[in-house]
């Protein structure tokens, strides 16, 4: 069964710097990888996703992923870290069923932005 | 048009009522779910509709029962629930392809309470 592990339930960081949220996969075959951003007592909103088209994967508000099969990674980053990114982050995969989008998510990280 | 509307937003319900939600979405997209997201973690599938028929029941209680009456809508009635069926539902949409894009457009959700 596919599944993903989101390392670190909480991470911390100021203003300006490195965000670094890390996602590892398992899957028998190449998955489609997402990245859902979710604000408070709202819905999820897409940041990203791999379908194997690029490994490197561009996505809103400055965010981008880097998928590395031989790691079995896709970790989230974003060169500078804004207030308003503040938020909880869900790595997903979705293993192929039938043409829809069965996700399972992560547990989910906690990103803290400090001044 | 990218959104997928949920109503009501907010929702409290004794153990006895009976209710529905309801969610919307005009992109043409033939996938429709609902996932269960109880606090603190991620959203779990419940039900996928594959062209308004049932394709996956993830072993909801019965309590919980989907409808999709037609392309554009899908409802879930709910009916005899308890204390820990308070959660927040969400309802996705995404196009049935067996070949491509896999991107779910979620809802704000549907914060529900069990009294």
């Amino acid at each position: 069964a596919q599944s993903v592990t989101q390392l670190g339930s909480h991470v911390s960081v100021s203003e300006g710097a490195l965000v670094l949220l890390r996602c590892n996969y398992s899957s028998s075959v190449p998955p489609y990888l997402f990245w859902y951003v979710q604000y408070p007592n709202q819905g999820l909103q897409l940041l990203l996703k791999y379908t194997s088209a690029a490994t490197l994967v561009k996505g809103i508000n400055g965010f981008e992923a880097e998928f590395k099969k031989s790691e079995t990674s896709f970790h989230l980053t974003k060169p500078s870290a804004h207030m308003s990114d503040a938020a909880e982050y869900f790595c997903a995969v979705s293993p192929f069923s039938g043409g829809y989008n069965k996700l399972i998510f992560g547990a989910g990280t906690r990103l803290a932005v400090h001044p | 048009d990218t959104e997928v509307t949920q109503t009501p937003k907010h929702l409290v319900m004794g153990m006895t009522n009976k209710k529905s939600l309801k969610c919307e979405q005009h992109m043409g997209h033939r996938a429709m779910y609902w996932y269960k997201q109880k606090a603190k973690k991620p959203p779990e599938l419940m039900f996928v509709y594959s062209y308004e028929k049932l394709s996956i029941n993830e072993s909801v209680p019965s309590r919980f029962s989907p409808e999709c009456p037609n392309s554009s809508l899908l409802n879930l009635h709910l009916h005899a629930l308890q204390p820990e069926d308070s959660a927040l539902y969400l309802c996705a949409s995404s196009l049935q392809d067996a070949r491509g894009d896999k991107q779910a457009f979620f809802g704000q959700g549907t914060r529900l309470t069990v009294v």
